[in-house]
């Protein structure tokens, strides 16, 4: 149980062009989804908090207008790369908990992640 | 705050033991471990709570200082599998959502 699918597992797309990642929970429902960006060979940064039918709470230094996230419903969320330039190129990785928004004692069920390549 | 990890990275022969450590400056409501493959997603070890709790899985095993803010992975007769890169997350006190925030990371190679 406690599966979440993150798609497209890559994708590689021109500079000025947006990009949207879905991320959904596909066995439970999940009110509070966390994006996180990761670059090579480093930690995983949290992006934002992505919050089901209210607004995403972002990161110090996270352009919220640049990464866009909609949470419409209970099982999905989605993170928009807007604009894209060269340094947005990440791995980019969605995760979810089942124990509620602020479940501190549950564990963090992570998308395969998506590796943007802006060219 | 992130936490910070040591050592960096520990290079092992096949059966060996090994320790992650995992400190923070910020008052902890948990800390979680977990491994990454490369070009993989994050894969959950385990979890400890306040209370300077102690848990296992097989032969891998953490505990946690609460008076410290310090946590610790164990990694005994280490396995050719256990190689890939060991993430902590702390959940801090005061943090919304009870978001979780990683250490750098420590890169933990075996060799047969």
């Amino acid at each position: 149980g406690a599966v979440v699918s993150q798609h497209p597992s890559w994708v590689i797309c021109k500079s000025g062009t947006s990009v949207k990642i879905e991320c959904r929970s596909l066995d439970f429902q999940a009110t509070t989804m966390f994006w996180y960006r990761q670059f090579p060979k480093q930690s995983l940064m949290l992006m934002a908090t992505s919050n089901e039918g209210s607004k995403a709470t972002y990161e110090q230094g996270v352009e919220k207008d640049k990464f866009l996230i909609n949470h419409a419903s209970l099982t999905l969320s989605t993170l928009t790369v807007t604009s894209a330039h060269p340094e947005d190129s990440s791995f980019y990785i969605c995760s979810a908990r089942t124990g509620g928004a602020n479940s501190y004692n549950s564990p963090l069920h992570f998308g395969n992640g998506t590796r943007l390549t802006v060219t | 705050q992130q936490p910070v990890q040591s050592p960096q990275a520990v290079i092992l022969r096949e059966g060996e033991d090994a320790v992650i450590n995992c400190s923070s400056s910020k008052a902890l409501y948990s800390v979680h471990w977990y491994r990454q493959k490369h070009g993989e997603a994050p894969v959950f070890l385990m979890i400890l709570l306040k209370g300077g709790e102690q848990k296992g899985h097989d032969k891998i095993s953490a505990s946690f200082n609460e008076k410290k803010q310090q946590s610790s992975l164990y990694l005994t007769a280490s396995q050719l599998s256990y190689s890939g890169t060991y993430f902590c997350g702390t959940v801090a006190g005061g943090t919304s959502y009870g978001k979780l925030t990683f250490g750098q990371g420590t890169i933990l190679t075996v060799h047969p």
